[in-house]
């Protein structure tokens, strides 16, 4: 079955410290990836996204992405998080042929000084 | 451009009364979609459009939910009747061909 899996609910950094959320997908062919932000009362911002290509991603507020065919992966990572990072990061999936957006479970991320 | 567009940004109502949501998208995008977001179930996507035609309703929950699309600009989500258990942030999206921008949510609470 088609399926995304976030398998962090809740992870806490350190304010300037690295971050790596991770993200993976079940399905035979090699999916579109995004990585969404939630910050509280919000709604999802768009953090960058991979479609093909170059497997390593930029995004927005210093934040990459490295797609891993072998793994079935689409990590996100941060070399320095700041404080104003701290909300709730969804991983979605559109699978071939279809508009719709799969989203994980979420990963809560809290900066602690 | 002012972004996705949701009306009212939180909605307090009694069960069994009928509730009204409204969305008007990004102008020029042609696909729009209506989600929703509770602790337990996450973010499930409800129905979405293409060029104001539902593609995909399977995610209503069910009869008492339903979405119309008029025109390119206006989209509605109505729960009647409603009942606690449809408590939760509902989020419209558009999008033109790959990135779905959302507004910022009603958020919905059924007494």
């Amino acid at each position: 079955a088609q399926s995304v899996t976030q398998p962090d609910i809740h992870i806490t950094v350190s304010e300037g410290a690295s971050l790596e959320l991770r993200c993976n997908y079940s399905y035979g062919a090699t999916p579109y990836l995004f990585w969404y932000v939630q910050s509280p009362g919000q709604g999802l911002q768009l953090l960058l996204k991979y479609f093909s290509g170059d497997t390593l991603v930029q995004g927005i507020k210093g934040f990459e992405a490295e797609f891993k065919r072998s793994q079935s992966s689409f990590n996100l990572r941060k070399p320095s998080v700041h404080w104003s990072d701290a909300a709730e990061y969804f991983c979605a999936v559109v699978f071939f042929g279809n508009e719709k957006l799969t989203f994980g479970t979420g990963t809560r991320l809290t900066i602690i000084p | 451009d002012a972004g996705v567009i949701q009306s009212p940004r939180h909605e307090v109502t009694e069960m069994g009364q009928e509730v009204t949501l409204r969305c008007k998208p990004i102008s020029g995008h042609n696909s729009l979609f209506w989600y929703r977001q509770t602790m337990m179930r996450g973010l499930e996507l409800l129905i979405y459009f293409n060029n104001n035609v539902p593609i995909d309703d399977s995610g209503m929950p069910e009869d008492r939910f339903s979405a119309k699309m008029p025109n390119a600009s206006f989209s509605t989500l109505k729960i009647q009747p409603s009942e606690p258990r449809d408590s939760a942030v509902y989020f419209c999206a558009s999008s033109f061909v790959d990135e779905q921008f959302f507004g910022p949510g009603t958020r919905l609470t059924v007494l």
